[in-house]
């Protein structure tokens, strides 16, 4: 059974740092290309990064890009977002998702996502 | 980066057929993923490609597009329908980009 659950969520002060993790298990962690999504309380999912599947190549929305850093770690079945400079509108359930595509694949399907951490940004 | 446009909420009337649309201009050039999510739970996958489900997603649910326009199509909708409908594409940048979602209320 595939599981991604996410942890790291707190409630940290504006400017502060934060980093969050998802721990996967039930499929070949390697093989896929992995996604950070978020969803504000009470709004509408925004895509956050995306790491290949050997962390070779990423992505960023613009909304983050310079603040916040993908990675993972293949060895730990783990995926992170570093989440630096934060401000009060990063304040969102923050999921992690595999993305459906073949091995190596990036696709726009993700057909397993987590349950979400909650990162509040509020002084 | 791109935009997805999706109107905020529709209606239909329970056993009819409803249909949720996408727009934006990188559907012209990629195929939409869509996704159901009820209150609290996490989205699920329902569509994606030209018109594939995943297992266990009933085939009342299909997808279809003409130029920039995605549609997710529920024939015959159900009340366990009843949930927020997101469409998502890649944009020009290799991105990924969500629609605002839309509210369907099964009557």
């Amino acid at each position: 059974e595939v599981q991604l659950v996410e942890s790291g969520g707190v409630v940290v002060q504006p400017g502060r740092s934060l980093r969050l993790s998802c721990a996967a298990s039930g499929f070949t962690f390697d093989d896929y290309t992995m996604h950070w999504v978020r969803q504000p309380p009470g709004k509408g999912l925004e895509w956050v990064s995306l790491i290949s599947w050997n962390g070779g190549s990423t992505f960023y929305a613009d909304s983050v890009k310079g603040r916040f850093t993908i990675s993972r770690d293949n060895s730990k079945n783990s995926l992170y977002l570093q989440m630096n400079s934060l401000r009060p509108e990063d304040t969102a359930l923050y999921y992690c998702a595999k993305d459906f595509g073949e091995v190596g694949a990036t696709t726009t399907s993700f057909d397993y996502w987590g349950q979400g951490t909650l990162v509040t940004v509020s002084s | 980066s791109s935009e997805l446009t999706q109107g905020p909420a529709v209606s239909v009337a329970l056993g009819q057929t409803v249909r949720i649309t996408c727009q934006g201009d990188s559907l012209r050039r990629y195929y939409a993923t869509w996704y159901q999510q009820k209150p609290g739970q996490a989205p699920l996958l329902v569509i994606y490609g030209r018109n594939n489900r995943p297992s266990g997603i009933p085939d009342r649910f299909s997808g279809s597009s003409s130029g920039d326009t995605a549609s997710l199509t529920i024939t015959g909708a159900q009340a366990e329908d009843e949930a927020d409908y997101y469409c998502n594409s890649r944009d020009s940048s290799g991105t990924v980009v969500f629609g605002g979602g839309t509210k369907l209320t099964v009557l």
